[in-house]
């Protein structure tokens, strides 16, 4: 079975600093990856998915993230975090060519420093 | 608007009161499911529906009944909740195809159990 690993459950930056998540998955063969983010008391929205074209993915409010197969990585970054990001991001993974959902990283809770 | 809509949003009950959470989506997705959030668990699928009358068990099944008797409907009914069962609950569909298309999270059902 499909397991994601999100490295941190709790995140801290400085407003304009550089943003790093890290989640790694376990998967003899690539899977389908995503990042969701979850504002308080709301439901999750994707960011962005990587489905097997470029590794460097870009997503949306210019968060990107990099598949890395040799390192079962799919690390999420952003140049310069606004206070606006402050969230909690889950790193998910879907088999391919299955039926089956997504299994889902614990979370990082991301916090943005004035 | 494409959305899925669950209700209620919040929801207090006590243990052995049977209760349903309704899950409704206007896209006209085939892939439905139940997720339940625990803090630092991520999201644990409870099941998931491939199709109307298609349906399976996913991560934490016990104690949860679904049904698809409808393509927009994927009612979660808990027969008799317990305290455990406090949690946060999301539903989501996507259409039908490999894991490579983006879920679409409803609100969340905020559920306690006393």
């Amino acid at each position: 079975a499909q397991s994601v690993t999100q490295l941190g459950s709790h995140v801290s930056v400085s407003e304009g600093a550089l943003v790093l998540l890290r989640c790694n998955y376990s998967s003899s063969v690539p899977p389908y990856l995503f990042w969701y983010v979850q504002y308080p008391n709301q439901g999750l929205q994707l960011l962005l998915k990587y489905t097997s074209a470029a590794t460097l993915v870009k997503g949306i409010n210019g968060f990107e993230a990099e598949f890395k197969k040799s390192e079962t990585s799919f690390h999420l970054t952003k140049p310069s975090a606004h206070m606006s990001d402050a969230a909690e991001y889950f790193c998910a993974v879907s088999d391919r060519g299955s039926a089956r959902q997504l299994t889902f990283g614990s979370g990082t809770q991301l916090t943005v420093l004035p | 608007e494409a959305q899925v809509t669950q209700n209620p949003r919040y929801l207090i009950t006590v243990t052995g009161k049977k209760l349903t959470v309704t899950c409704s989506q206007n896209m006209n997705h085939e892939y439905m499911s139940w997720y339940r959030q625990d803090p630092g668990l991520g999201l644990r699928q409870i099941y998931y529906s491939m199709n109307v009358e298609v349906t399976d068990k996913g991560d934490v099944p016990e104690g949860y009944k679904v049904s698809r008797k409808e393509k927009r409907n994927f009612p979660l009914i808990l027969e008799s909740p317990s305290p455990n069962q406090t949690s946060l609950y999301f539903c989501a569909s996507r259409p039908a195809g490999t894991g490579g298309h983006e879920q679409y999270f409803g609100p969340g059902t905020r559920l306690t159990v006393t």
